[in-house]
């Protein structure tokens, strides 16, 4: 079965600061990946897709098959960038009815 | 883009009573929905996933008895929380998928608290 591991439960950095956060999964075949975003009290926001390879809000987000990663980074972190995120695989192109598994989750804390 | 509305936002109930809550895709057609259950602090647990026109597909340790799930329309999809306990105080949060062209989209969530 599919996995997603997101080690860090918290990761606090200064304004301005790189970010980088972590994601690993486990998966036999090849998987599409995304990273979510949950602002305070609000539903969840589709932030990255790793197929569209696209730059959102500044962040970027690179599949590396052989280390079977998907970070997510930020070169100069925001304090509106405080938030949690939500890295999540789903198994392959096969159109809206494959469920999505989602990591843990990382708070990220932009600190002044 | 891919809209999804869930109803109500929240909702205090009794212990015993029955919740239903609302799942519809506002601008395009969902065969599949998925209910998810987030505690606080916690990441989104998959509980379900509603197909239109058939039963719904349950995750291990979820009672279907207990949280009934229907997809009569390619629109809406209902989760019924039924005879309602403390411990199923959560919040609920559905989601759909437009195409292979946009991720997922998610509801705004119900908080449900049952007293």
């Amino acid at each position: 079965a599919q996995r997603v591991t997101q080690p860090e439960k918290l990761l606090s950095v200064f304004k301005g600061a790189p970010v980088e956060l972590k994601c690993n999964y486990s998966y036999s075949g090849s998987p599409e990946l995304f990273w979510y975003v949950q602002y305070s009290r609000q539903r969840l926001q589709l932030l990255l897709r790793h197929i569209s390879r696209e730059s959102i809000k500044g962040f970027t987000a690179d599949l590396n098959k052989g280390e079977t990663s998907f970070h997510l980074k930020k070169p100069f972190a925001q304090e509106e960038d405080s938030a949690m995120y939500y890295c999540a695989l789903v198994k392959g192109k096969t159109g809206g009815g494959n469920k999505l598994t989602f990591g843990t989750g990382t708070q990220l804390k932009v600190e002044l | 883009g891919a809209v999804v509305s869930q109803h109500p936002s929240w909702v205090i109930c009794k212990s015993g009573t029955s919740v239903k809550i609302e799942c519809r895709s506002l601008d395009f057609q969902a065969t599949t929905m998925f209910w998810y259950r987030q505690f606080p602090k916690q990441s989104l647990m998959l509980m379900a996933t509603s197909n239109e026109g058939s039963k719904a597909t349950y995750e291990q340790g979820v009672e279907k008895d207990k949280f009934l799930i229907n997809h009569a329309s390619l629109t809406l999809s209902t989760l019924t929380v039924t005879s309602a306990h403390p411990e199923d105080s959560s919040f609920y949060i559905c989601s759909a998928r437009q195409d292979l062209n946009y991720g997922y989209t998610f509801g705004s969530g119900t908080r449900l608290t049952v007293v």
